[in-house]
């Protein structure tokens, strides 16, 4: 099983819709998530990060975490073509308890926003 | 300033040469990152840079040097790398906050050819 899994995608909603994006992990103790978008050809950049269970929103932008379920979402309202870019799930590795510098990425997933 | 530069934008060398990448933050950050990334995969972690002291080097092979001058500064020396060394190059740094490694901040990347 991978550390840091996501929907392999890709995925393809049209303008307006609701886009949701998974990812999984297995480290229990993982106490950090981001999500990071990266355009075609560009670098990932930072849109969401979340720490604690429950759902944490920033505009149009929520994310969702499950630590019993080791289970962390990204939902993405009303869709903009825009959006369209690989979404990849972050999930920092631990060491006896503390954070060794190492983030594990997921292979990421493709959206893909439809005018 | 909250970016993270990188110099060059593109680089082409051939594998006899000696060549360096550069990475600057202003953040404050104490940690910095070098990651490799081939097309349509996640950032490959190479090495992290901890209060300007090498702290992570995930087995990458000697053609490969990294550098810390001062907090804000890293480099990657290469020498006598190969076509499959061919790839986006990205610089990250992050804060470290109560000894936690958080959100990192990517630079632009500097696409390498090696021909």
């Amino acid at each position: 099983q991978k550390e840091v899994e996501q929907n392999s995608g890709p995925l393809s909603v049209p303008e307006g819709a609701i886009a949701s994006l998974n990812c999984t992990y297995s480290d229990r103790v993982s106490q950090s998530f981001f999500w990071y978008r990266q355009y075609s050809g560009k670098s990932p950049e930072l849109i969401m990060s979340i720490y604690s269970n429950g759902d944490k929103e920033d505009g149009r932008f929520t994310a969702q975490l499950n630590k019993a379920s080791q289970y962390v979402s990204l939902l993405i309202r009303d869709s903009q073509p825009s959006d369209s870019a690989t979404y990849l799930c972050a999930v920092p590795s631990l060491q006896n308890n503390t954070n060794a510098g190492k983030s594990t990425f997921g292979d990421g997933t493709t959206l893909t926003v439809k005018p | 300033d909250t970016e993270v530069t990188q110099t060059p934008k593109h680089l082409v060398m051939g594998m006899t040469n000696k060549k360096s990448l550069k990475c600057e933050q202003h953040m404050g950050h104490r940690a910095m990152y070098w990651y490799k990334q081939k097309a349509k995969k996640p950032p490959e972690l190479m090495f992290v840079y901890s209060y300007e002291k090498l702290s992570i080097n995930e087995s990458v092979p000697s053609r490969f040097s990294p550098e810390c001058p001062n907090s804000s500064l890293l480099n990657l020396h290469l020498h006598a790398l190969q076509p499959e060394d061919s790839a986006l190059y990205l610089c990250a740094s992050s804060p470290l906050r109560g000894g936690t490694y958080n959100e990192q901040f990517f630079g632009p990347g500097t696409r390498l050819t090696v021909l």
